[in-house]
């Protein structure tokens, strides 16, 4: 069984800045893919950012990049230039295979962006 | 922008009573998920469907909670009797292969049992 890791439950940081956020996560599976999901006080689900293992580079949204690291088990967030928007609690999350299997969510990040 | 649409958004009841929530998933996506979110446990799933067939109801209650699909455009997720041990976020996800994301998610059912 797949496991995911986010050994920050809470951080804090001042607008414009940059802040990266932790997780890891455990599988034998060698193709999978990962996410980091916001979620703000609205309580929507927002993918903010998605990887495929069998990619090398690193994906990149706008002001959101990631560092994947396959051998390490480890794909952390990045956000850049830190805005108010930003604050919410943010979720990685794994999966196998798209379509027909439940996503495995770390306990997830309370991020808080200081004017 | 198609949605997977949640109701009620907010529910408050008392304990044993029963309580229904509903969930229309995206047009053509042919995998519904329910998920539970408390402080606690985070999120957790506890039921699947695919093409309308239970695929996986393992994180459900059974002697308590119910999930069915009718049809393709609507599940449900039934608790009787409600505790409130049962008060959390209820999130559907529907999802497809072809799909952009794994799950796209409605906004969830907050339910408070008192």
């Amino acid at each position: 069984a797949q496991t995911v890791t986010q050994s920050q439950p809470e951080m804090s940081v001042q607008e414009a800045e940059t802040v990266t956020l932790s997780c890891t996560y455990d599988t034998s599976e060698s193709n999978y893919y990962l996410f980091w999901y916001k979620q703000p006080p609205s309580r929507q689900m927002i993918l903010v950012i998605r990887q495929e293992a069998y990619k090398q580079q690193n994906a990149t949204e706008n002001r959101f990049s990631v560092n994947f690291q396959k051998a390490a088990k480890s794909f952390s967030l990045k956000i850049s230039d830190s805005q108010l928007g930003d604050t919410a609690m943010y979720f990685c999350a794994f999966i196998r295979n798209f379509g027909n299997e439940k996503l495995t969510f770390g306990t997830g990040t309370r991020l808080t962006i200081i004017p | 922008d198609a949605r997977v649409t949640q109701t009620p958004r907010h529910k408050v009841t008392e304990m044993g009573q029963e309580v229904t929530m509903r969930c229309q998933p995206i047009l053509g996506h042919n995998t519904v998920f329910w998920y539970r979110q408390t402080m606690m446990q985070g999120l957790e799933l506890l039921a699947y469907f695919r093409n309308r067939a239970p695929l996986d109801d393992s994180g459900m209650p059974k002697d308590r909670f119910s999930a069915e699909m009718p049809d393709a455009t609507l599940a449900t997720l039934k608790i009787q009797p409600s505790e409130p041990r049962d008060s959390a976020v209820y999130f559907c996800a529907s999802g497809d292969r072809n799909s952009n994301q794994p799950q796209h998610f409605g906004d969830g059912t907050r339910l408070s049992i008192l």
